[in-house]
């Protein structure tokens, strides 16, 4: 069983670009959540998704930013005109539909705005 | 609101020593804790979490850790370091409360230093 595929895992943009992140959970994993890591500091929630509905957006930046996990496909974190501040390491997590399980983490993409 | 304070950012032992590292939650409801390991430019492993019953949980790699609620305290051990432990540590909360263990609050983690 793959774990959590995310690609690209390196992925350099200039300012004022779009970047598209995405995660592929593990199979029959149906919750999708990411997460943020600037340079220095843990891991910040943003988004905690499930198939076609966003359940908590409650970490996200109110503007640039927004996530889907559609039925079919991986989950796309989106990031409009990027910025220097967008640099960071932004990591998936998925779990399965049942209560009370923990997320699994894939190895996360680094972006880079140059 | 949930907050994890990790104490020490930077932890450095001998191998063999007695690994330590700290963790103090702050949470509304019973917590759900989870310690993490993080390699360099790899995602995040789990190690081992603690949710309800037994307060000392034993992990992968020989790590335990101990609820105790009157601390508000899930420090993670290890009694004997060993080089591959060298790495960064998260401590994290769920804000389950029922829902889903994937919300997590993290700390600021823990870079532990393993010298020969």
């Amino acid at each position: 069983n793959a774990g959590v595929m995310q690609n690209p895992r390196h992925l350099v943009r200039r300012r004022g670009q779009e970047a598209r992140l995405r995660c592929s959970p593990m199979k029959g994993h149906s919750h999708v959540y990411w997460y943020r890591q600037l340079p220095e500091e843990g891991l910040k929630f943003m988004v905690y998704l499930q198939k076609e509905n966003i359940i908590d957006e409650s970490g996200m930046p109110k503007e640039r930013f927004s996530a889907e996990f559609p039925k079919e496909g991986p989950s796309i974190l989106r990031i409009q005109q990027v910025v220097r501040g967008d640099s960071a390491a932004y990591f998936c997590a998925s779990s399965p539909p049942s209560m009370n399980t923990e997320a699994f983490f894939g190895q996360g993409t680094r972006l880079t705005v140059v | 609101a949930q907050s994890v304070t990790q104490l020490g950012s930077h932890v450095s032992v001998s191998e063999g020593a007695l690994v330590l590292l700290r963790c103090n939650y702050s949470s509304s409801v019973p917590p759900y804790l989870f310690w993490y390991v993080q390699y360099p430019n790899q995602g995040l492993q789990l190690l081992l979490k603690y949710t309800t019953g037994a307060t000392l949980v034993k992990g992968i790699n020989g790590f335990e850790a101990e609820f105790k609620k009157s601390e508000t305290s899930f420090h993670l051990t290890k009694p004997s370091a060993h080089m591959s432990d060298a790495a960064e540590y998260f401590c994290a909360v769920s804000d389950a409360g029922g829902t889903s263990y994937g919300k997590l609050t993290f700390g600021q983690g823990t870079i532990l230093t393993v010298h020969p």
